[in-house]
């Protein structure tokens, strides 16, 4: 399996640039998770979805922020308009089953100038 | 709510040091338990795990034993080498939650 695909690996925009990220999880895996990661407060929880629907948002930021997952192999998180404060690793997780082990794709770096 | 405390880092060691990173937690029923490692500019990779008390994940040399008494769950090596510097995270997935309870994180830089 090629497991969690993420893209891009790397994007840097200017203030109020619409932003997407990609993500393509394990395949079979029913759970799917985005995640922040930054220096000053670590590894967040932002949305995660089961069987493609939307479960928990309450760690999105802001209404800034959105994420979608049409279909089992594909979610993408929006940021729109984007800001520096935005700037982190995004990360995107899926797993099989309720409390099982997540597997984590290689993150999105972005970059807000 | 369910937490997991992991000690602070860095941890500093020479190549061939015995490791121990701690890790306790709390949590309602009998939840799995799991350390993931991060190196640098990567994602998080499951490193070991246990599903119950008593239950001794392995993995590239490392290991944890799931304490139900001390509710702890502390990484061990017996030797560690240079590449083994990386961020170290505990975490726990309590039942009939689909989310996992991260720790913080510990840093472990090894010098030759």
């Amino acid at each position: 399996d090629a497991g969690v695909i993420q893209s891009p690996r790397h994007e840097v925009t200017e203030m109020g640039q619409e932003v997407t990220l990609r993500c393509k999880p394990i395949s079979g895996h029913d759970y799917l998770f985005w995640y922040r990661q930054t220096m000053m407060r670590g590894l967040e929880l932002l949305i995660y979805f089961n069987n493609n629907v939307p479960i928990d948002d309450s760690g999105m930021p802001e209404d800034r922020f959105s994420a979608k997952m049409p279909n089992a192999s594909f979610s993408t998180l929006k940021i729109q308009p984007s800001e520096p404060r935005d700037s982190a690793v995004y990360f995107c997780a899926s797993s099989r089953r309720t409390g099982d082990e997540q597997y984590f794709g290689p993150g999105t770096r972005l970059t807000v100038t | 709510g369910d937490s997991v405390t992991q000690m602070e880092g860095p941890v500093t060691l020479s190549e061939e040091a015995f490791l121990t990173i701690n890790c306790t937690y709390t949590a309602t029923g009998y939840p799995s338990l799991f350390w993931y490692v991060q190196y640098p500019g990567e994602g998080l990779q499951l490193l070991l795990k246990a599903t119950k008390a008593d239950d001794k994940g392995s993995n590239k040399g490392f290991e944890a034993t799931y304490r139900k008494e001390t509710t702890s769950f502390h990484l061990e090596k017996g030797s560690v080498q240079v590449s083994d510097s990386a961020v170290y995270f505990c975490a726990l997935g309590a039942s009939g939650y689909s989310t996992l309870t991260f720790g913080k994180g510990t840093m472990l830089l090894v010098s030759p």
